[in-house]
């Protein structure tokens, strides 16, 4: 497998509403991704995990909340988002090898189109 | 902190054709992975090619393959015999050669379209 999962595929939500991406990969990686994809833009890391643990918080709004509960299931959770938040968010998955490794290549998911109203 | 600048917002090309896209990069590392991911319209990234910096030799993977000049901070894709899949948003990609950092710097894409 592969694979990098997400679900929603999209999302519209209002202002008020609190809702979860979920992303799911079976791929054994330690290292988990979270990016932040306007259109025509290039995407933009929001979070990484390595290990179950946050690693890098790219200085994210407390509005999006990540959670890893297991090596395989990476979450964001969503509440009090704003227009602006509208994207196209996608997940990542890799290995964590020391230096020198040749499979860090991240494998990114179909992302979740979100829409705030 | 590291750059990566994709001068070409947009290129076309005839199928069967060959297209070359540029990628410069600004950076202190000495080692650093160096990647074309593809956008297609149904928006999935895929990992096209990747390219260690330590290696002299260019990537090549099936019809793509790179022109990686390290001096230059050069990491050019070409694209042999286009077809009609290859259309989508191409981004080049760092990444520092760093156990637990692994963040992906990206270049702002470029639009390649294949004309039937």
């Amino acid at each position: 497998d592969t694979e990098v999962t997400q679900t929603p595929k999209h999302l519209v939500m209002g202002m008020t509403n609190k809702k979860s991406l979920k992303c799911e990969q079976h791929m054994g990686h330690r290292a988990m991704y979270w990016y932040k994809q306007k259109a025509k833009k290039p995407p933009e890391l929001m979070f990484v995990y390595s290990y179950e643990k946050l690693s890098i918080n790219e200085s994210v709004p407390s509005r999006f909340s990540p959670e890893c509960p297991n090596s395989s299931l990476l979450n964001l959770h969503l509440h009090a988002l704003q227009p602006e938040d509208s994207a196209l968010y996608l997940c990542a998955s890799s290995q964590l090898r020391l230096a020198g490794g040749h499979d860090n290549e991240q494998f990114f998911g179909p992302g979740t189109r979100l829409t705030v109203l | 902190a590291q750059t990566v600048t994709q001068s070409q917002p947009e290129m076309s090309v005839q199928e069967a054709e060959t297209v070359t896209l540029s990628c410069t990069y600004d950076t202190s590392e000495n080692n650093y992975y160096l990647f074309w991911y593809k956008q297609p319209p149904s928006r999935q990234m895929i990992l096209v090619i990747r390219q260690e910096a330590y290696k002299q030799q260019n990537a090549t993977e099936n019809r793509f393959s790179v022109n990686f000049q390290k001096a230059a901070k050069s990491f050019s894709l070409k694209i042999s015999d286009s077809q009609l899949g290859d259309t989508a948003m191409y981004f080049c990609a760092f990444m520092k050669q760093i156990f637990g950092n692994e963040k992906l710097t990206f270049g702002t894409g470029t639009r390649l379209t294949i004309i039937p």
